[in-house]
């Protein structure tokens, strides 16, 4: 089966600093990836996606990157603010998949003041 | 905001029994999802829909069946609820093919006595 999984399942940051939010796939097919965000009591919220044939994305305050090579990917947070305390999933499709997304545990991410 | 009301938002339940679970939406999106969030195990597919009358099982369909018999509603049911089943429920939608842009509801937590 699939494994999508993250480094670490939580990480505390301070107000202001960047946050960096790993996570590793296995299956070297897969070719979009996208991160979520659920804050407690809430469904999951897309952030930011990447296909497989870029090795970085930019939104507003949030990049992800792409590691092919060593199937890795990450999402870093500029100047993370208290809002930002969340779970943050990472996820995958391939093409033979279909619809179906791969999720992994998710990282939870807490912003001290 | 994708207009998304799932139906119960709690319920509690003992083992053995029906449960049906809603999921209702109102901004016409083709692909509607069903996924259970347990701990250790991210979200994981159970179900999805990519039209009316049109289902696919996921990678965690045992127990459970859905129906779509309109654009807006999907329905998951447990036939016959076990233990094992107690998670929290939570139904996406999407409109585009292999894009990562689901949008989820509040999601439902069941519990099963």
């Amino acid at each position: 089966g699939e494994s999508v999984g993250l480094h670490l399942p939580t990480l505390s940051v301070q107000e202001g600093d960047n946050s960096i939010i790993n996570c590793a796939y296995s299956n070297s097919a897969s070719d979009y990836f996208i991160w979520y965000k659920q804050e407690s009591g809430k469904g999951p919220q897309f952030i930011i996606d990447i296909r497989s044939n870029m090795d970085k994305r930019q939104g507003q305050r949030v990049t992800v990157l792409l590691n092919k090579t060593v199937k890795h990917l990450s999402l870093q947070i500029a100047a993370t603010q208290p809002g930002d305390s969340a779970v943050y999933f990472c996820a995958e499709i391939t093409q033979r998949t279909g619809n179906q997304f791969y999720f992994g545990t998710g990282t939870s991410l807490t912003v001290i003041p | 905001d994708a207009g998304i009301t799932q139906s119960p938002r709690h319920k509690v339940t003992e083992t053995g029994t029906p449960v049906t679970l809603r999921c209702h939406q109102t901004e016409n999106h083709r692909y509607m999802y069903w996924y259970r969030q347990d701990p250790g195990h991210g979200l994981r597919l159970i179900h999805y829909s990519y039209g009316v009358k049109d289902t696919d099982k996921g990678e965690v369909s045992d127990g459970y069946s859905v129906s779509r018999s309109k654009t807006e509603d999907f329905l998951l049911t447990l036939e016959s609820a076990t233990s094992s089943q107690t998670s929290v429920y939570f139904c996406a939608v999407g409109t585009v093919l292999n894009t990562g842009e689901l949008f989820f509801g509040e999601g439902s937590r069941l519990t099963v006595l």
